[in-house]
């Protein structure tokens, strides 16, 4: 069974704050491993697609990185504005299992003003 | 260009009951995944399709079942509709650069 464990489970910043949240998992059983905003009545949307060791992805104001050898991707968030606030999701593609992807229970982010 | 659509939007059931839930999915992609989201927990993967075959479903029982049609949209079929069906359940499409999410149907067992 792959286990994906985000953390922190929540959490609240000023904005303007930088803020970043780790996705864990059992490290190189796995294809790819997708990143996912997903804002209060809409539909989770895709940030990034990772698929190598040491993998760097940047879209604007948010970035991620990707670690297979210790099992771990961050996502950073820098500058975070109220319009960021949203569960943040982790999904790993495995590579063994064709079609499921293995999601995080996310971490929910909240942006003062 | 069209996203992925799924219908209804929220279905209210008895429990015993079956429910039909529809998804379209992106204009070109031939693979369509459902995905559960029960209350409390994170998403759950349901089943997957492709070329209007089954290619792989998730731990749950064969009460969940569906199709792909010829022109890619899928059905998901729940039977015998229990409580704990209660969910929000999503359709994705994908050309694999990661999941392109429908808005979900809301499922509500009474």
């Amino acid at each position: 069974i792959l286990n994906v464990e985000q953390s922190p489970q929540s959490l609240h910043v000023q904005e303007g704050d930088s803020t970043n949240f780790t996705c864990s998992f059992p490290s190189s059983n796995f294809y790819a491993l997708h990143w996912y905003r997903w804002e209060t009545a809409k539909s989770p949307e895709a940030l990034f697609v990772m698929t190598l060791n040491g993998d760097e992805k940047k879209k604007g104001r948010i970035s991620a990185t990707l670690n297979t050898k210790e099992g771990y991707s961050y996502l950073y968030i820098k500058g975070s504005q109220p319009e960021d606030s949203a569960t943040y999701l982790c999904a790993l593609v495995s590579n063994t299992n064709a079609g499921k992807s293995t999601f995080g229970d996310g971490t929910t982010l909240t942006v003062k003003p | 260009e069209a996203g992925v659509t799924q219908s209804p939007t929220h279905l209210i059931k008895t429990r015993g009951q079956q429910a039909t839930l529809r998804c379209s999915p992106i204009s070109g992609h031939t693979s369509v995944y459902w995905y559960q989201q029960a209350l409390g927990l994170g998403l759950q993967f349901l089943l997957w399709y492709d070329e209007g075959e089954e290619r792989n479903r998730g731990n749950f029982p064969p009460r969940f079942s569906g199709r792909q049609f010829p022109n890619y949209s899928s059905e998901l079929n729940v039977n015998a509709l229990e409580l704990e069906d209660s969910a929000l359940y999503l359709c994705a499409s994908s050309e694999g650069l990661g999941y392109t999410f429908g808005s979900g149907t809301r499922l509500t067992v009474v």
